[in-house]
């Protein structure tokens, strides 16, 4: 499986950018990176992904190195609603029981961004 | 509110009890899952259904039995569990799980406690 590396644990000051890095140096060239983000009590919420190229949503950037060997997650400007398990995620492909592919979503431990008042 | 919605939101059992867990989704999606997180370990993918059928079954015990009669519903059977059943079961569903940039929506989960 192509896996991915996160620091445990980061913190930043509420309106303050947050970088959050992720290493996947075994990534392979089909591998989607996917960000997803866990708030305390709720379940994963999606927040961006990307293949080579950077992007941008409204919740957040994504800067994938040319290599693609790690990529960062950017939170402009961080509130208190962003503390959360931030977790970065290849998204790897199998064969399925019924002979076909599917594409699974195999969580790590994530990072846990504190922001602080 | 992320359209899929999972009942109860608390449950305690005890390990002889028979009781079920439930997602439904409002999102027209294909594909649904079964993830449980356990303290302090990462989310474990359990189960996978894909239009109805399931494509996915990481070695999870036979005590817990999935059903998904349709592509809304998503049904977790629990029976003789163990106290280390006890965890947060999440569902989750995507339009298509064949496809690599897919996005998954959670439920806020079932928080499970076996005494």
């Amino acid at each position: 499986d192509a896996k991915t590396t996160q620091p445990n644990s980061m913190e930043s000051n509420e309106e303050e950018p947050v970088h959050l890095p992720c290493n996947h140096s075994t990534i392979s060239g089909t591998d989607y990176i996917h960000w997803y983000r866990q708030l305390p009590s709720q379940g994963p919420e999606y927040v961006i992904h990307g293949l080579t190229s950077n992007v941008n949503n409204r919740m957040a950037s994504l800067a994938i190195a040319e290599d693609r060997k790690s990529s960062t997650l950017i939170l402009h400007r961080a509130t208190l609603r962003d503390a959360a398990v931030y977790y970065c995620i290849l998204r790897d492909l199998r064969g399925s029981r019924s002979g076909g592919s599917n594409y699974k979503l195999t969580f790590g431990k994530g990072t846990l961004l504190t922001v602080n008042p | 509110e992320t359209g899929v919605t999972q009942t109860p939101r608390h449950l305690v059992m005890g390990m002889t009890n028979k009781k079920s867990l439930k997602c439904e989704q409002h999102l027209g999606h294909n594909a649904m899952y079964w993830y449980k997180q356990s303290a302090k370990k990462p989310l474990e993918l359990m189960f996978v259904y894909s239009l109805e059928e399931r494509v996915e079954n990481n070695s999870v015990p036979s005590r817990f039995s999935p059903e998904c009669p349709n592509s809304s519903h998503l049904f977790l059977h629990l029976h003789t569990l163990q106290p280390e059943d006890s965890a947060l079961y999440l569902c989750a569903s995507s339009q298509d799980n064949r496809v690599a940039n897919e996005k998954l929506f959670f439920g806020s989960g079932t928080q499970l406690s076996v005494l």
